[in-house]
């Protein structure tokens, strides 16, 4: 399977804990970013990479929310001092770079539930 | 700043019928993307089709067609012959060409759709 793939798939913790999450991007593809999508909504972005490089961040990820992708390759996004509304789906999606926005491909998804 | 509007918060309709899924977008570049996903109940959002400002021909494949029109900023989903699998939330997204590759691809809310057999 050479997709997105996106581990946990499921997390449930207490409020208080932190949390990472892990994305494994396709192969080939430079561009990588995060979002978060709640119940009846549809994705919000949270960042961006290009490469090893975080170039974006939306307002919505606050100072407990990090992302890293020290490679270029894999990333991962932790939530520290979890809080109930963080509860949601934490969906990854890559894309190869260009001039143009490439099409971003998700993976499955890590639904964070928050006790 | 770009917006993405689809009006049609759920849609049920009896298997074999052909279901419209509406689109409006506000963008003010004159380059921007469009785009369809489907989201099946296992959640992994399914990229469907991608759509440059600058091509307004419709495009069809296989029971699925798209009708992009600049003049009323729409870009909407036809599914004909629509079967029980079909049931997913759609989701139609814009994205502007920009340097900002991130926040400027931008989601609607989604369009829920039941196809009962």
């Amino acid at each position: 399977d050479t997709g997105v793939s996106q581990d946990p798939r499921h997390k449930i913790t207490k409020r208080g804990q932190n949390v990472t999450f892990r994305c494994d991007p396709i192969s080939e593809h430079n561009r990588l970013y995060w979002y978060r999508q709640t119940l009846g909504q549809g994705p919000e972005f949270l960042t961006y990479f290009q490469n090893e490089a975080q170039l974006e961040k939306s307002r919505l990820l606050s100072d407990r929310f990090s992302a890293e992708r020290p490679k270029g390759s894999f990333s991962t996004l932790e939530i520290q001092r979890t809080e109930q509304g963080d509860s949601a789906m934490y969906l990854c999606a890559s894309s190869e770079s260009g001039v143009e926005p490439g099409t971003q491909y998700f993976g499955p998804g890590t639904r964070l539930t928050v006790l | 700043a770009q917006k993405v509007t689809q009006a049609q918060t759920e849609i049920s309709v009896v298997e074999k019928e052909d279901v419209t899924l509406d689109c409006v977008y506000e963008t003010r570049d004159t380059t921007y993307y469009l785009f369809w996903y489907k989201q099946p109940p296992s959640g992994e959002l399914v990229f469907l089709i991608r759509r440059n400002s600058f091509d307004e021909q419709n495009e069809i494949s296989g029971r699925y067609s798209w009708n992009f029109q600049k003049s009323t900023s729409s870009f909407n989903f036809t599914i004909t012959a629509s079967q029980v699998v079909d049931s997913a939330v759609y989701f139609c997204a814009l994205s502007e060409a920009a340097r900002n590759y991130g926040q400027n691809f931008v989601f609607g809310p989604g369009t829920r759709l039941s196809v009962l057999p």
